[in-house]
């Protein structure tokens, strides 16, 4: 079975500090790759999403993940963070039932 | 964002009592999902629905039934509410025009279970 694994609980950076969070899915093959962000007490939205192509990823809020096929891995980047950027943010893997498979998830904390 | 109505939005109930909570969305999305959120465990998917009267178990299926009679409504019942179904449900659409299109949700209703 597919699943992908956040390996940090809780990050805590300053403002415009840069930002790495680390994805890494366990399938071999073809996979969709995606992040969302949720912020306090709202509803999970879509950060940016991998299918094909480039493995360099923009996506919205001057976010980018880069797909590494090598290290299974799909890690999210920001340059330089903001606190409003303080949230939980999730990677996922397409399932083979067509859902979404999430991570547990990273707590982001930026500190003005 | 993406039509999608959560009802109830806060809901306390007692343990062994039958709950219902509601998506409604007005995208005339064909899939819909149930997912619950708990911390330290992410996102699980409950169950799914691939179209009307379609549905299909997800990952923590157990104690959860769904229904879908119309396109618009994906209703997920607990059929005896039990503590460890206090967390937060997401409903999710997505219109799978590409395979694992991306997911769109909703508000979350948040649950307690006393």
């Amino acid at each position: 079975a597919q699943s992908v694994s956040q390996h940090n609980h809780h990050v805590i950076l300053s403002e415009a500090a840069s930002l790495e969070l680390g994805c890494n899915y366990s399938y071999g093959g073809t996979v969709n790759l995606f992040w969302y962000v949720q912020y306090p007490g709202q509803h999970l939205q879509l950060l940016l999403k991998y299918f094909s192509g480039d493995p360099l990823v923009k996506g919205i809020k001057g976010f980018e993940a880069e797909f590494i096929k090598s290290k299974f891995s799909f890690n999210l980047r920001k340059p330089s963070v903001q606190w409003s950027d303080t949230a939980e943010y999730f990677c996922a893997v397409g399932g083979s039932q067509g859902n979404l498979i999430f991570g547990k998830g990273t707590k982001l904390s930026v500190k003005p | 964002d993406a039509g999608i109505t959560q009802s109830p939005r806060h809901k306390v109930t007692e343990t062994g009592t039958p709950v219902t909570l509601r998506c409604h969305q007005t995208e005339n999305h064909r899939y819909m999902y149930w997912y619950r959120q708990d911390p330290g465990h992410g996102l699980r998917l409950i169950h799914y629905s691939y179209g009307v009267k379609d549905t299909d178990k997800g990952e923590v299926s157990d104690g959860y039934s769904v229904s879908r009679s119309k396109t618009e409504d994906f209703l997920l019942t607990l059929e005896s509410a039990t503590s460890s179904q206090t967390s937060v449900y997401f409903c999710a659409i997505s219109d799978r025009a590409s395979y694992n299109s991306p997911l769109h949700f909703g508000n979350g209703t948040r649950l307690t279970v006393t």
